[in-house]
């Protein structure tokens, strides 16, 4: 039982690269979630998905498309990286939505230059 | 809109002290506060989840209290170690959304 794992762990990209991030779980998890953390900062909701083939924006959404086509996967995708973007990405899963647990995933470094 | 702090921000404290990291929000209508520890280039590692409805929850040395009136909950750490020097991260869950505080990094020293 992997839990929540991430791919890549590090990421060096150019401005205006693409780059695809993948979170898997193995835990039969409803809901995913993607975070960025950046600096002397909390983590930040960016999107999240209730189920496969749905996604919702969280707080902080521009610049960044997600899918869920399998209910163990959850993908984030920058079409047009900007330094701004340059953080910290952890992946999230919950049985549901209220009072259930998150658990999440090691992150991922990604720098854009 | 969710607000949620965590002060201080650093704390350093030596060996065998007793110590607690406060975390206040500004919406009592919350589903569960979680806290986390987070060690340098890490992942998040759950400590303790004290659900809406609970006033505390232990797991060993530590104990996590929830005042949801007040807005604020206390993470009480007991006889601190120097493998418990770490960030700290308290979040709120309310529907979909989870919100963080920045962390306290804690420094325990020998």
């Amino acid at each position: 039982n992997a839990g929540v794992t991430q791919t890549p762990k590090f990421r060096v990209l150019k401005t205006g690269q693409s780059m695809t991030l993948l979170c898997a779980q193995d835990m039969n998890h409803e809901y995913m979630y993607w975070y960025r953390q950046d600096p002397g900062m909390g983590l930040r909701l960016i999107h999240y998905s209730v189920g496969e083939g749905t996604t919702a924006k969280g707080e902080v959404p521009d610049g960044y498309n997600v899918s869920r086509l399998k209910k163990q996967n959850f993908l984030l995708g920058l079409e047009s990286a900007a330094p701004s973007q340059t953080s910290v990405y952890f992946c999230a899963s919950s049985y549901g939505g209220g009072p259930y647990e998150q658990f999440f995933g090691p992150g991922t470094r990604l720098t854009v230059l | 809109k969710q607000e949620v702090t965590q002060i201080p921000a650093a704390l350093s404290v030596p060996e065998g002290e007793n110590l607690v990291l406060n975390c206040s929000f500004t919406d009592s209508a919350i589903y569960n506060l979680q806290w986390f520890r987070q060690d340098p280039g890490k992942g998040l590692t759950s400590l303790l989840l004290i659900q809406s409805s609970q006033r505390e929850q232990t797991s060993g040395r530590l104990n996590a209290s929830l005042d949801k009136s007040s807005g604020r909950s206390t993470l009480y750490i007991a006889a601190s170690q120097p493998g418990d020097s770490a960030t700290y991260l308290c979040a709120v869950r309310r529907g979909n959304d989870m919100r963080f505080g920045a962390g306290t990094r804690l420094t325990v020293k020998p």
